[in-house]
């Protein structure tokens, strides 16, 4: 079983859409979560982070971790056109090194 | 603020050739971080510095790859000979320090062996 499970893909829905990004990872010694956003031919960036879990906010963008079934997700509402791209789920454990999920490209046509 | 310089963006060679690829990370990150992304995969660390310092190696292909970080600034990481498994993107990322410190990513070398 690998560390970080993460369906890739690709998903594909309208502008205006929820969307719902999922990871599953196995290791409970795991501490952090993030989320990173890669545009084509471009390097990630971050876009979240929690270490709790529970739900956290920023704007358009949800975040929500379930230590306990070892499950994040990353939630999107009002979805633009602009949010087309790979989203990696990364997870920090406690040797501080991140795992990354496969990606999931999303598209969301106009 | 500039972000993270990497060169060449893109990379063709034989297998059995030699390529290195450079970056500058962002000025005053103390942390810099060699990634390789396979096509359809996430990022793998390669190799860790903390200043001049390796911190982690444990994925790097030792009997081909090696990088180094010269006065704790710019780096370059190094394949000889390459194979074909090695066509990915190598991306660079720094931190301001490390640990728990975000990590900001490069545009990345895309490098094709044939």
């Amino acid at each position: 079983q690998k560390e970080v499970e993460q369906d890739p893909g690709p998903l594909s829905v309208p502008e205006g859409a929820i969307v719902s990004l999922n990871c599953t990872y196995s290791n409970s010694a795991f501490q952090y979560f993030m989320w990173y956003r890669q545009y084509s031919r471009k390097g990630p960036e971050l876009l979240m982070y929690t270490y709790s879990s529970g739900n956290k906010e920023d704007g358009r963008f949800t975040a929500q971790v379930d230590k306990s079934s070892k499950y994040i997700s990353l939630f999107i509402r009002d979805s633009q056109p602009s949010d087309s791209a790979t989203y990696l789920c990364a997870i920090e454990g406690s040797n501080y090194k991140l795992t990354f999920g496969k990606g999931t490209l999303l598209t969301v046509n106009p | 603020e500039a972000g993270v310089a990497q060169s060449p963006r893109y990379k063709i060679i034989e297998k059995r050739q030699s390529v290195a690829f450079w970056c500058n990370p962002i000025s005053g990150h103390a942390t810099l971080y060699w990634y390789q992304q396979i096509l359809g995969q996430g990022p793998k660390l390669l190799i860790q510095f903390q200043n001049n310092g390796v911190v982690d190696d444990s994925q790097l292909p030792k009997d081909r790859f090696s990088a180094e970080r010269l006065k704790g600034v710019d780096s370059t990481l190094k394949i000889q000979p390459a194979k074909l498994e090695d066509s990915a993107v190598y991306l660079c990322a720094s931190s301001l320090k490390w640990p728990q410190e975000t990590q900001y990513f490069g545009p990345g070398t895309r490098l094709l062996v044939l």
